[in-house]
């Protein structure tokens, strides 16, 4: 199946300071990839759909200048969050849509922890 | 809009027992039912999915789900456990329009006992 690669997998910061998270396609091109927050024990809450070439959509609720994305290539995604706090910390997941069928491939997620 | 229900948050099962897991959505659109599963700190894994065509399905290590539309729900199943299929399943939902937005149940733990 579709490859789908996350960087990094854990990341730990101060309050303040800003993380950038990737989702690469590796072996597919993705003109739309998907961003979702995952609290412990919870289910994964759509966050924005980031499209190739365009702005970000953010789902009702998101801040969308707390949590930066963008989509520059077919291939590449990043979600950076922005002067992070201690209630950023959760995992962040990024899948990429294959093909017409609305099918899913995930990345690894990567867990932030904000101290 | 679009919703999925997992009826159960936690379901303990004895190894070689059977399983089903629960799922219902609803949605105002024609949509496509998948089944994920993640393992601890790992993302999603795609089980298994319907788009069309039979209303069963099945997954390459045991699972099988059913498609059914006037109950509006897929439940997923599987005839005899292991203590590796322990793990967080989830089903999803998607839109066969427009931008394919995914909304996913609140998952169910499965944990296999020996």
């Amino acid at each position: 199946g579709a490859v789908v690669s996350q960087h990094p997998s854990r990341v730990i910061c101060k309050s303040g300071t800003s993380v950038k998270i990737e989702c690469r396609s590796l072996d597919f091109q993705a003109t739309t990839m998907f961003w979702y927050r995952q609290f412990p024990k919870q289910s994964l809450m759509l966050m924005a759909t980031s499209n190739e070439g365009s702005k970000a959509t953010y789902e009702q609720g998101v801040e969308k200048d707390k949590f930066l994305i963008n989509h520059a290539s077919l291939t590449l995604s990043t979600l950076t969050v922005t002067s992070a706090h201690p209630e950023d910390s959760s995992f962040y997941i990024c899948s990429a849509r294959f093909g017409g069928t609305g099918e899913l491939f995930f990345g690894e997620g990567s867990r932030l922890t904000v101290l | 809009a679009q919703s999925v229900t997992q009826l159960d948050s936690q379901v303990p099962v004895f190894e070689e027992a059977p399983v089903e897991l629960r799922c219902n959505y609803s949605s105002s659109v024609s949509v496509y039912l998948f089944w994920y599963v993640q393992y601890p700190n790992q993302g999603l894994q795609l089980l298994l999915k319907y788009l069309s065509g039979s209303t069963l399905v099945e997954s390459i290590n045991g699972f099988e789900a059913e498609f059914n539309k006037s109950q509006t729900s897929f439940h997923l199943r599987k005839p005899s456990v292991h203590i590796s299929d322990t793990a967080e399943y989830f089903c999803a939902v998607t839109q066969n329009t427009g931008g394919f937005k995914t909304i996913f149940g609140a998952g169910t733990r499965l944990f296999v006992k020996a």
